[in-house]
């Protein structure tokens, strides 16, 4: 069974730092993960997705996310932090056998920007 | 496109009550999903459909059904509401493809208060 675990339920940072939002995985195969954000009272959006291939993803809005097998994690970084990146943020992972597209998602991380 | 819409947007059920959600995506989608979003515990998959007539189980289906007769629908229906189905609800939709690059599509969301 997949399992996804998001470290912190909340973040603060201040504008212009770095963001880092934690994310490890559980997966009896290779996994296919991504990271879905929610903003205020709208459904979720597709951020970044590591399926095969690079390591290392980039997202929209110049977020990125790095992908360590020996680390079972898929940390979400973003260089310089916008009060626009206030949001909650998902991490998911995919069985990547063929025809089993359900997606096991974390808890959630809530980040604040502060000015 | 309109992607993937949920009808409706909010809704205030008593107790036993019933009421059927409706999801509708335009994208030919074969993969459509439910889940219900709580605090601090992510979203949680409810039921889930790989094509039209079929229907499957997923993490917590008790209390819900669903439905699945057009492809470009996905219905769920609560029976006998209860409090502790107060949630926002969640519709999602997915291309079935060998190739690892699918992504589910959110709607916007419905919040069911159930009193």
């Amino acid at each position: 069974a997949q399992s996804v675990t998001q470290l912190g339920s909340h973040v603060s940072v201040s504008e212009g730092a770095l963001v880092l939002l934690r994310c490890n995985y559980s997966s009896s195969v290779p996994p296919y993960l991504f990271w879905y954000v929610q903003y205020p009272n709208q459904g979720l959006q597709l951020l970044l997705k590591y399926t095969t291939g690079a390591t290392l993803v980039k997202g929209i809005n110049g977020f990125e996310a790095e992908f360590k097998k020996s680390e079972t994690s898929f940390h979400l970084t973003k260089p310089s932090a916008h009060m626009s990146d206030a949001a909650e943020y998902f991490c998911a992972v995919s069985d990547s056998n063929f025809g089993n597209e359900k997606l096991t998602f974390g808890t959630g991380t809530r980040l604040t920007i502060t000015p | 496109n309109a992607g993937v819409t949920q009808t409706p947007k909010f809704r205030v059920l008593k107790t036993g009550q019933s009421m059927t959600l409706l999801c509708a995506q335009d994208m030919n989608h074969e993969y459509m999903y439910w889940y219900r979003q709580d605090p601090g515990m992510g979203l949680r998959l409810i039921h889930y459909s790989v094509g039209e007539g079929t229907t499957a189980k997923g993490e917590v289906p008790d209390g819900y059904n669903v439905s699945r007769l057009k492809k470009q629908n996905f219905l769920l229906g609560l029976e006998s509401a209860a409090p502790s189905q107060t949630s926002v609800y969640f519709c999602a939709s997915s291309s079935f493809s060998r190739q690892p690059l699918y992504e589910q599509y959110f709607g916007p969301g419905t919040r069911l208060t159930v009193t």
